[in-house]
């Protein structure tokens, strides 16, 4: 079954702390990965995309996050946490014949601490 | 600006009453979703609509009915057969290719509660 994991449902850091948000999944097909943010009580806005190529990518707010297709994994990271960060996280992933219909994960909210 | 719009922001269904929820989209995006957002679960897709006048069921059809009659909107209407639909609604629109890399636009989304 195609599904998506991600194990922590919140997270608090402190601001200036680095930051990993897991994300695990399960996709028969070759699988196109993404990060969403969602602010409350908003829609949800891009991160950063995978399709292929370099298995690290780059986002946008100086987060990454890194493919490892053999732990079927992709895990988003930020070096140094701002307080404007805290929101909830949601990682996706879709099938090269239907990049919009994506299975969301259960989402991570973020807290960051002053 | 190019961009989804949602409305209303707010929405209240009386026991029994079907209500619906606007979706309009000025991208020129082919595709267009419904999303359903309950706490805990993430999002989980209603409908979805490649092109005009055709549209798919996704995981959780049931008690929801979509049009696509202009590919600027795609209203969804929740029906008295949702017996549990408090939740927050959330449309999207991308392009539509296979095998393309295009991405998600999510309008600001629409909180639904039963009165």
């Amino acid at each position: 079954a195609q599904s998506v994991t991600q194990p922590d449902i919140h997270i608090t850091v402190s601001e200036g702390a680095s930051l990993e948000l897991r994300c695990n999944y399960s996709y028969g097909a070759t699988p196109y990965l993404f990060w969403y943010v969602q602010s409350p009580g908003q829609g949800l806005q891009l991160l950063l995309k995978y399709f292929s190529g370099d298995t690290l990518v780059q986002g946008i707010k100086g987060f990454e996050a890194e493919f490892k297709r053999s732990q079927s994994s992709f895990n988003l990271r930020k070096p140094s946490v701002h307080w404007s960060d805290a929101a909830e996280y949601f990682c996706a992933v879709g099938g090269t014949s239907n990049t919009g219909k994506l299975i969301f994960g259960q989402g991570t909210t973020l807290q960051v601490k002053p | 600006d190019g961009g989804i719009t949602q409305s209303p922001k707010y929405l209240f269904r009386k026991e029994g009453q079907n209500v619906t929820l606007s979706c309009e989209q000025n991208l020129n995006h082919d595709a267009m979703y419904w999303y359903r957002q309950d706490p805990g679960q993430g999002l989980r897709l209603i409908y979805y609509s490649q092109i005009v006048n055709d549209f798919q069921k996704g995981d959780i059809a049931e008690g929801y009915s979509v049009s696509r009659e202009k590919k600027e909107s795609f209203p969804l209407t929740v029906t008295s057969a949702q017996k549990n639909p408090t939740a927050f609604y959330l449309c999207a629109s991308s392009m539509w290719r296979a095998g393309s890399e295009e991405k998600l636009f999510f309008g600001s989304g629409t909180q639904l509660s039963v009165l």
